[in-house]
């Protein structure tokens, strides 16, 4: 089946940890986003890749870094910079062209 | 800079009711993508529909009815004879970007509207 899969669903950290959140797709798309979504809020796009090997900031992205060494993988690694961590993160990709963004299940991190 | 505003942050209806989900978008460029999402409890978003700004007809999918229009910047969802399984939260979306297709850049999107659908 052909999807977008992030791991792990849910996430702890103790304060001051850096920690990886796993996005992978095998829709073989080549635009891959990760968001951000705080209780009663929308999503804010946190970093985005339209190709392997580059990548843009998007609206939030201090204290967030990624990687994109794959076309299927976009690890989204949140750092001990990012002073309100908690918070529920998606990662979406699309084929350049189709405007249309599938999103992943999701990870729900929460720093303890 | 471009922005989505989605006013209601939660409605409920009892089944089988009309409901109408506003959303009202700014934007400076004249080529623009919006779009809406639905986000059940499982936390997926799940994608309904896209439209360009140069398309203002109305679309009908079953229940689901999109009504566009650019003369109040508004791209307002309406559900018909709602049922519980609409129960979600629904998320207008906006892409300036001009590379073909739109949502290249990313999506801005609105805070998202509650609905309960009440059996």
């Amino acid at each position: 089946d052909g999807g977008i899969t992030q791991s792990p669903k849910y996430l702890f950290r103790k304060e001051g940890q850096n920690v990886t959140l796993s996005c992978e797709q095998n829709l073989n798309h080549d635009a891959m986003y990760w968001y951000r979504q705080d209780p009663g809020q929308g999503l804010r796009l946190i970093y985005y890749s339209q190709i392997v090997n580059d990548f843009q900031k998007g609206d939030i992205a201090e204290g967030y870094s990624v990687s994109r060494e794959k076309k299927e993988s976009f690890p989204l690694t949140v750092t001990s910079a990012q002073k309100n961590p908690t918070a529920f993160y998606l990662c979406a990709s699309s084929t350049q062209g189709s405007g249309e963004q599938f999103f992943g299940p999701g990870t729900r991190l929460t720093v303890l | 800079a471009q922005k989505v505003t989605q006013a209601q942050t939660e409605i409920s209806v009892v089944e089988k009711e009309d409901v109408t989900l506003d959303c009202v978008y700014e934007t400076r460029d004249t080529t623009y993508y919006l779009f809406w999402y639905k986000q059940p409890p499982s936390g997926e978003l799940v994608f309904l529909i896209r439209r360009n700004s140069f398309d203002e007809q109305n679309e009908i999918s079953g229940r689901y009815s999109w009504n566009f229009q650019k003369s109040t910047s508004s791209f307002n969802f309406t559900i018909t004879a709602s049922q519980v399984v609409d129960s979600a939260v629904y998320f207008c979306a906006l892409s300036e970007s001009m590379y073909s297709g739109g949502g290249a850049d990313g999506l801005t999107f609105g805070k998202g509207t509650h609905l309960i659908i009440q059996p």
